[in-house]
């Protein structure tokens, strides 16, 4: 069974930066062409960070995409997000997610999810 | 860039049916997708593709799609069912993908 874990400090420094790591259990992380973060801050809806390929192809959410960075490392079967510069407006709960694709439809849904990680910005 | 739009809440006694509704400029012609958020828990995917159910989701829990409306339907509403419910296309405009605002589910 598919398993993903998000890791990584849970108090960050205001102009500082987030790293968190999502560790894939019980299959390949090649096994799916896929893989996002998502976040919730306290009390609000998800928000689509971004995805990343098997092979390290990136997509990312427009409003962020000048300061995020994401990575994969097969050997640890594992990937990462970076975002730099953050403030309060990024404390959420950040989430890993499979992505699985449709059958002849250009769609993915998220069928695997992380228990998710709590992430605070403040001094 | 593409908006789903939720209604923050809906609310129905146990046993009757609860619609929620996602709606976005022509939805129709994309596949959409619900999931299921519990207080402090990861979300669970309950519709994918508009109305196909994961396995262990119950047959009470249906979706459709037509229109400017996406719609997930629970019928003989359970305690259980109360929950926060999210919507996710793909905007092939933009190739990201998009999140509804989310609706709370409360059970009377």
């Amino acid at each position: 069974q598919l398993q993903l874990q998000e890791s990584g400090p849970g108090l960050v420094k205001p102009s500082g930066t987030l790293s968190l790591t999502c560790a894939v259990s019980g299959d390949s992380i090649s096994s799916s062409d896929w893989w996002t973060w998502v976040r919730q801050p306290p009390g609000k809806g998800l928000e689509w960070i971004g995805e990343i390929s098997h092979s390290g192809s990136t997509n990312y959410n427009p409003s962020l995409r000048s300061r995020v960075t994401m990575s994969v490392d097969k050997s640890k079967n594992q990937f990462s997000l970076r975002l730099t510069s953050v403030t309060a407006a990024d404390t959420a709960v950040y989430y890993c997610a499979r992505m699985h694709p449709l059958d002849l439809k250009p769609s993915y849904y998220f069928d695997s999810w992380g228990q998710g990680t709590l992430v605070t910005v403040s001094s | 860039s593409y908006v789903l739009t939720q209604p923050p809440s809906v609310s129905v006694a146990p046993g009757q049916t609860a619609r929620i509704t996602c709606g976005g400029n022509n939805i129709g012609t994309k596949s959409v997708h619900w999931y299921q958020q519990k207080p402090g828990q990861a979300p669970v995917l309950v519709v994918y593709d508009d109305s196909d159910r994961p396995s262990g989701i119950p047959e009470r829990v249906s979706g459709s799609n037509s229109g400017n409306t996406a719609t997930l339907t629970i019928s003989r509403v359970e305690a259980g069912d109360e929950a926060d419910y999210y919507c996710q296309v793909w905007d092939s405009s933009t190739d990201h993908q998009v999140f509804g605002g989310g609706t709370k589910l409360t059970v009377l």
